[in-house]
């Protein structure tokens, strides 16, 4: 079983549009993050939720709403799609927040916006 | 905020030889991990590793904390150790971690 899967794994869509990405995790993890990778592969966190509270919100365009329903899910809503909003993003996991906590990262979904 | 450099950008090897990769960081931080990100994308936890050593078969890392730096080994390379290696760097309250540029691998047969 993946620990942490996201779908889809590749999502092009038409500017303008609004589009979701789902991930889920069966690791028992408390805390589930959002990451984006450029085109030049640089990583950047986006959100974090620890056990379903907002925690972590980068200066990310409001246009982006994550929501978690449960600890084991953390979905990505994006509205009016720009063309800059082409990246491939990350779900990731880790058991908490306290110090020394590893990643887990899904195998990502490559959006393009055309 | 923290700042994390990687070096080289960019290595080519041929199979079978060592390599040493390098991240240099700003601020001291309590958690520190190396990633591998494979030609087809997928992000790999190697280590954990906010001080010390750490061994895993072909691959090793050491963090010297209190120089704010940390290093990457990997011996007798394969061309399955081909991609990217990013360091990433932070933690605090929140787990929050901040990836470096990282390093392209390119490993030859």
């Amino acid at each position: 079983d993946t620990a942490v899967s996201q779908t889809p794994k590749y999502l092009v869509t038409q500017m303008g549009n609004d589009k979701s990405i789902k991930c889920e995790q069966n690791l028992g993890h408390d805390t589930m993050y959002w990451y984006k990778q450029d085109s030049k592969k640089f990583l950047k966190i986006m959100f974090s939720y620890n056990n379903k509270e907002l925690i972590i919100n980068e200066t990310v365009p409001n246009r982006f709403s994550p929501k978690s329903p449960d600890k084991a899910h953390l979905n990505l809503h994006i509205n009016s799609l720009e063309l800059g909003d082409s990246a491939v993003y990350f779900c990731a996991s880790s058991l908490g927040t306290s110090r020394g906590e590893k990643l887990f990262f899904g195998s990502g979904t490559q959006l393009s916006v055309l | 905020g923290i700042q994390v450099e990687q070096s080289p950008p960019d290595l080519i090897l041929q199979e079978g030889a060592n390599s040493t990769l390098r991240c240099n960081f700003s601020d001291s931080v309590n958690n520190l991990q190396w990633f591998h990100q494979n030609p087809w994308g997928q992000l790999i936890n190697l280590f954990y590793i906010p001080s010390g050593t750490k061994q895993n078969g072909r691959l090793s890392a050491t963090t010297v904390a209190t120089e704010r730096y940390s290093l990457l080994y990997i011996s007798s390379s394969q061309t399955t150790d081909s991609g990217v290696y990013f360091c990433a760097v932070g933690g605090g309250a929140t787990n929050k971690l901040i990836f470096g540029t990282g390093t392209l691998l390119a490993v030859q047969p």
